[in-house]
């Protein structure tokens, strides 16, 4: 089972809403990612989690907060966001400890800012 | 100089053809190596990882790793028309670490036509 599992799909919002983006495995993986892919681009690194703790913060704006409860859950706060931020957000893990492994994303969730 | 390159394309091939797709790569310490296939519209999905200098075979698909002149490449042998989409490099690039960074190339889009 190599499934990474991204709720919402898809979320529309307005700069002043809160919301979360939510990410979820079971395959024991001990590293998380996110990424954000705009249309016709390459994923952009944001965020990693290694062993539940922040390793990389690609200078991302504060309107945007990691959350890495447990090992299996990572949350993406979404707070006063702009319209160019409209983007696919893409959960990633990985085995974590070696630096080599795999990554295997989630079905991503679409993005739009209003 | 950009991190990862690749040809956008498209890159059109006849179907039963053989794909041949490349990647630059900028840092020499990296040490893993990927190739994503992206359809439209989804998120990645990981199809081969190489780490060693050479060939490195699954099935249809044929990952070729050159570090001297940092350099890897993807064939697609008898290409199929579900095989159309964008093929996505990426680098780990860190040379240590307890998870990694992938950095993507810009993707090559490729069209396999009847």
């Amino acid at each position: 089972d190599t499934e990474v599992t991204q709720t919402p799909k898809h979320l529309v919002m307005g700069m002043t809403n809160k919301k979360s983006l939510k990410c979820e495995q079971h395959m024991g993986h001990r590293a998380m990612y996110w990424y954000k892919q705009k249309a016709k681009k390459p994923p952009e690194l944001m965020f990693v989690y290694s062993y539940e703790k922040l390793s990389i913060n690609e200078s991302v704006p504060s309107r945007f907060s990691p959350e890495c409860p447990n090992s299996s859950l990572l949350n993406l706060h979404l707070h006063a966001l702009q319209p160019e931020d409209s983007a696919l957000y893409l959960c990633a893990s990985s085995q974590g400890g070696t630096g080599r492994e795999k990554l295997f994303f989630g079905s991503g969730t679409q993005l739009s800012v209003l | 100089q950009k991190e990862v390159e690749q040809n956008s394309g498209p890159l059109s091939v006849p179907e039963g053809a053989i794909a041949s797709l490349n990647c630059t790569y900028s840092d020499r310490v990296s040490q893993s190596f990927f190739w994503y296939r992206q359809y439209s519209g989804k998120s990645p999905e990981l199809i081969m990882s190489i780490y060693s200098n050479g060939d490195k075979e699954d099935g249809r698909f044929t990952a070729q790793l050159n570090k001297a002149s940092q350099y890897v490449s993807l064939l697609i042998r008898d290409s199929q028309p579900s095989d159309s989409a964008t093929y996505l490099c990426a680098v780990n690039m860190w040379a240590t670490g307890t998870a990694s960074k992938l950095t993507f190339g810009t993707g090559t889009r490729l069209q396999v036509t009847l």
